[in-house]
């Protein structure tokens, strides 16, 4: 069964400090890794895919990066906007299968 | 990308009564996906929904329950039937364009 773990679940910043959130998976087979991000009472917002090792995607202040068993998102000089749960999620390797698992995600909070 | 809406936003409803919830993109798409969201969880696939025929339903999750119709390329309905409090959660509609996973706001559904 395919299991995502994230890290830590919360995490609190000042304003400028930079730092990573992890994401842990176990697969069948990886079509996909996505990070989103999702504000209170609203829908994810999508980020990234990350498909291969070793690939690496950046936007703004963020940049999503991919191993054979876990990607990070680094975050650099983090503003009070960027306070946000992230989400990671994989998708199987098996065409036909376009299901998301989704962790429980990370809350980060960057403190002015 | 994708533009996704849903309605209602939000909804209080009374115990045994039924839900339907719309979702409408902005272009046609072949698959649709509902996800839901509980209280402090992560997402949770409930079913995919291809435009022509039956929806797919995730482990945990029965048609009689949650039937989902699918009537065009751009618009699906997700119905809670016979609601109890534990299908408190957000709803979330999901489309799939060029392999990445795109959300629509969610409906915020408590049952009282």
């Amino acid at each position: 069964e395919d299991q995502v773990t994230q890290s830590p679940e919360a995490l609190r910043l000042q304003e400028g400090e930079s730092s990573s959130l992890n994401c842990s998976y176990t697969v069948s087979g990886l079509r996909g890794l996505f990070w989103y991000r999702q504000d209170p009472g609203k829908g994810p917002e999508f980020l990234f895919t990350l498909y291969s090792a070793g690939e690496e995607k950046e936007k703004e202040r963020l940049k999503a990066t991919l191993t054979k068993k876990e990607s990070f998102l680094h975050i650099t000089a983090p503003k009070p906007e960027d306070s946000a749960t992230y989400l990671c999620a994989v998708r199987p390797a098996n065409f036909g299968n376009e299901k998301l698992t989704f962790g429980t995600g990370t809350r980060l909070t960057i403190i002015p | 990308s994708a533009v996704i809406s849903q309605k209602p936003s939000r909804d209080i409803c009374q115990r045994g009564t039924s839900l339907t919830i719309q979702c409408q993109v902005d272009s046609q798409v072949t698959m649709m996906f509902w996800y839901r969201q509980q209280p402090g969880q992560s997402l949770t696939l409930i079913a995919t929904a291809n435009q022509g025929s039956e929806a797919t339903y995730e482990s945990g999750f029965v048609i009689d329950k949650f039937p989902i119709s699918r009537p065009n390329l751009t618009f699906s309905t997700l119905t809670v039937s016979n609601m109890s409090p534990e299908d408190s959660s957000i709803y979330l509609c999901s489309v799939d364009r060029g392999g990445e996973q795109y959300f629509g706001p969610g409906t915020r559904l408590t049952v009282t």
